[in-house]
């Protein structure tokens, strides 16, 4: 059974810091995986996908790496921006199909 | 291009009644999946289906069901409601054109608030 680890559970940095986001997962076994981002109260917005043969994926200021063999992914983000502030999720997939398995996510306070 | 949409987006039901949320997945996209989010569980795969076909199921009680139309949306029913079954109703979709390719990005709708009195 997958399960996913994301450290920090909650970081608060000024405006402008590059961050480190964690996401672990047990079962090295993965497809794919997603990170993405959550406002309160709102569903879910998709960052970056990263397949298993890829190292790294780029998206202006985000930067997703995955080391599958050691069942871990890390999110960069550079330049930090208040807008930035949200619930940050990981979800590495398993199967052949469309189940996501989820962390319980990084919580960013980016102030100005 | 329209996102995923879902409605109604807030619903406030008392215990015992059962609740149908639907689901539009972006134009083309053929597998929807739904995941209920909870403070304390966060968030857990429900189900997935594609072309009409339920092809994965999480851990719920049968209470929780769904089905797809031809046109690829989505419904999910919840009967007999409990207390624990207030939370946000998130629908996903995709295109899936196979296991390795882009085409399984998910894209999430805003989501359905359930509570239950």
């Amino acid at each position: 059974k997958q399960e996913v680890t994301q450290i920090p559970a909650a970081l608060s940095v000024p405006e402008g810091e590059n961050l480190v986001l964690n996401c672990s997962f047990t079962d090295s076994a993965i497809y794919n995986l997603q990170w993405f981002r959550q406002d309160p109260g709102k569903g879910l917005t998709s960052l970056l996908l990263i397949q298993s043969s890829q190292r790294e994926q780029t998206s202006g200021r985000l930067n997703a790496s995955l080391d599958k063999s050691s069942g871990r992914s890390t999110l960069y983000i550079a330049a930090s921006q208040p807008g930035d502030s949200a619930t940050y999720l990981c979800a590495p997939r398993n199967t052949g199909f469309q189940k996501l398995v989820f962390g319980t996510g990084t919580r960013l306070l980016v102030s100005p | 291009k329209a996102g995923v949409t879902q409605t109604p987006r807030y619903l406030i039901k008392t215990r015992g009644q059962q609740v149908t949320l639907s689901c539009s997945p972006i134009s083309g996209h053929r597998s929807v999946s739904w995941y209920q989010q909870t403070p304390g569980q966060g968030l857990q795969f429900l189900f997935e289906y594609f072309s009409e076909t339920q092809r994965n199921k999480g851990n719920f009680p049968g209470r929780f069901s769904g089905r797809q139309f031809s046109n690829s949306r989505s419904e999910m029913n919840v009967s007999t409601l409990e207390l624990g079954d207030s939370a946000l109703y998130l629908c996903a979709s995709s295109l899936n054109g196979g296991t390795y390719s882009s085409y399984n990005e998910q894209f999430f709708g805003p989501g359905t608030r359930l509570t239950v009195l």
